[in-house]
This record gives C-alpha cells, sequence and structure tokens, in this order.
C-alpha cells in the first residue's frame, strides 16, 4: 500500500515563529488532507487539498502532485496550535476509500 | 448540527466480552469509517461504508465486524475483545472521497 512520512516528527518553537511541515507520499493520490488532534484528542480537519495551494487564516497548505508531496504552513503561531498534526491521503485506484495516515508531527508551541 | 456522535466516550472489558461502538452522523453523508489510533500511530482505518446497507474491510480488520442498517448510523462491533484491541477508535464520515469529518474518539481499554 501507499506510504505517507511525515517531517519533522517533532517541533518545538516560540509562540510567533513560522513553520513549515512536510508529507511525502509513495504513490499518486486523489484525496490528501490535513489534520489537527488537539491535546485533548479531537481531530480537526485543517484542509482537503489533493492539488493546488489553499488558505484559511494563518494555515496555508500546498500539495503537488506530481512530486508526491504536500506542505503546510503555519504562520505567526500561538499556544493553541500545539497538538499533532496528521497528513492522510487516499491511494488513486487504491481500492479502498479510506484515508492512509502518516505517523504526525508534534507541535510544541511555547509562550 | 451535532456533526459526528460516538458513544460509549469510554469503555473497560475484560478478555473475550463483546461491545458495539455506535457513530451517527447528521450530515447526511453518503461514506462512513472506522479508524483505531494507537499510542505514537496515525490512525489505521478499520472498516469502511459507501452507502447504506454495505460495508468493506480496511487496513486492519480482523477481530471487528462492521453493519450500516441506516444511512446515519456506523456500528462498529467486537465480537470476543482482545488486550491487542486496546485503543482509541474514531469514526468519520464525508461525502464522496470527500473532506472527512470525525467524532471525539472511544477510549477502549481490554483487561
Amino acid at each position: 500500500g501507499i506510504q505517507v512520512e511525515q517531517s519533522p516528527p517533532d517541533l518545538i518553537l516560540q509562540e510567533g515563529a513560522n513553520s513549515t511541515l512536510r508529507c511525502n507520499f509513495s504513490d499518486s493520490v486523489n484525496n490528501l488532507q490535513w489534520f489537527h488532534q488537539n491535546p485533548w484528542g479531537q481531530l480537526i480537519n485543517l484542509f482537503y487539498i489533493p492539488s493546488g495551494t489553499k488558505q484559511n487564516g494563518r494555515l496555508s497548505a500546498t500539495t503537488v502532485a506530481t512530486e508526491r508531496y504536500s506542505l503546510l504552513y503555519i504562520s505567526s503561531s500561538q499556544t493553541t496550535d500545539s497538538g499533532v498534526y496528521f497528513c492522510a491521503v487516499c491511494e488513486t485506484g487504491g481500492g479502498a476509500d479510506g484515508l492512509t495516515f502518516g505517523k504526525g508531527t508534534h507541535l510544541i508551541i511555547q509562550p | 448540527n451535532a456533526g459526528v456522535t460516538q458513544t460509549p466516550k469510554f469503555r473497560v472489558l475484560k478478555t473475550g466480552q463483546s461491545m458495539t461502538l455506535l457513530c451517527a452522523q447528521d450530515m447526511n453523508h453518503e461514506y462512513m469509517y472506522w479508524y483505531r489510533q494507537d499510542p505514537g500511530m496515525g490512525l489505521r482505518l478499520i472498516h469502511y461504508s459507501v452507502g447504506e446497507g454495505t460495508t468493506a474491510k480496511g487496513e486492519v480488520p480482523d477481530g471487528y465486524n462492521v453493519s450500516r442498517l441506516k444511512k446515519q448510523n456506523f456500528l462498529l462491533g467486537l465480537e470476543s475483545a482482545a488486550p491487542s484491541q486496546t485503543s482509541v477508535y474514531f469514526c468519520a464520515s464525508s461525502y464522496i472521497q470527500g473532506k472527512q469529518y470525525f467524532g471525539a474518539g472511544t477510549r477502549l481499554s481490554v483487561l
């Protein structure tokens, strides 16, 4: 099956800093989503972005499907941005319609 | 509009006991999914459904059964619980291969 690798695995930043999280995947995809899991365990869908660029406030994401990677940008970090960020994909023609998740990037924003 | 609701939120079972987890969504989504999340891991797909009366296996289906008798509900059953099934279980729903919305999770311990 498709492999999803996220980097870095851990990231500690000061409040106000910017960050870039990367997601590499091993095969072509027809679906890519970014999630934030907060410290209470809730999963929030940030972006549905199989290709192109989207922005939502301080967050933006870019997927370059032909090169098999996606980037999540967080600007002017706040302590509430802490948590785990997951990239998840659905392989084109993979036969299953669920998502394959990476292991996540654990982000800590210090005040 | 409650979104995706999972019951129960917590459960402790003894090895060999059975239980059913309930997922309900009020967004009229066609697709529903069950995932499990283990410590330090991303989520893994157990089973999914692309419509009322349909189910399909995901990445880790062994030891679980599912049913989708009504469009808004997706049930996950454990017939004979094992310690390896200790995990956090998440349900999600979406339009056809669209953005997935997650419930708050069920934390299950099997002793």
